[in-house]
């Protein structure tokens, strides 16, 4: 965790409803990428930032977005179109190219 | 993509014993390998590292092996405690990360 925060820690979807999942980190990494991590399976790839205004699509981006106006924060949108969004989210940072990822604590998020 | 996988999806073992999970991978331009260790319901702690040039790094309590010839990467734990329980995956990177779907290791007190 140390220096990533994620939150809420537990958040629950309406049928419809856009949500919004906050990452903030305060070690001035760069890059920055939000996962998803489902049972059973590794973690795939939502969404990256590289850098303050700029974010690339990853292998799972349909029914995401997210923003980057700012370096310490990283939101990620879960909308409506993702029909199948009950996971946990994990945010992590990066310092350097070919580094470590550092990761938050995660957000579960669940349908209602 | 990158197919990512680990031997065993368990692993049970004696406390004080020692572990060995491992994992395969699949692009051998890979250049940079991670462990990484997730209790339940929380974040993946970084456990240790190492890139391709290596074949072995040690940690604290934890070794890492690199066989590139077979594209296997192995983690060793020594003297396995309780805290140790936990799921383990293993990522490799070249451009991107692609992890493993992990291994979760049981230690019986």
């Amino acid at each position: 965790d140390g220096g990533i925060t994620q939150s809420p820690k537990y958040l629950f979807r309406k049928e419809g409803q856009n949500v919004t999942l906050s990452c903030e980190q305060n070690l001035n990494h760069d890059a920055m990428y939000w996962y998803r991590q489902d049972p059973g399976q590794g973690l795939r790839l939502i969404y990256y930032s590289q850098i303050v205004n700029d974010f690339q699509k990853g292998d799972i981006a349909e029914g995401y977005s997210v923003s980057r106006e700012k370096k310490e924060s990283f939101p990620l949108t879960v909308t409506s179109a993702q029909k199948n969004p009950t996971a946990f989210y994990l945010c992590a940072t990066r310092d350097r190219p070919n580094e470590k990822l550092f990761f938050g604590s995660g957000t579960q998020l669940s349908v209602l | 993509g990158e197919s990512v996988g680990l031997h065993l999806p368990t692993l049970s073992v004696q406390e004080g014993d020692n572990s060995i999970i491992n994992c395969a991978y699949s692009n051998s331009a890979s250049d940079y390998f991670i462990w990484y260790k997730q209790e339940s319901g929380k974040g993946p702690q970084f456990i240790i590292d190492i890139r391709s040039n290596m074949d072995k790094r040690q940690g604290q309590r934890v070794t890492v092996l690199l066989n590139k010839t077979v594209k296997h990467l192995s983690l060793q734990i020594a003297a396995t405690q309780p805290g140790d329980s936990a799921v383990y995956f293993c990522a490799e990177t070249y451009n991107q990360f692609y992890f493993g779907t992990g291994t979760s290791l049981t230690v019986i007190p």
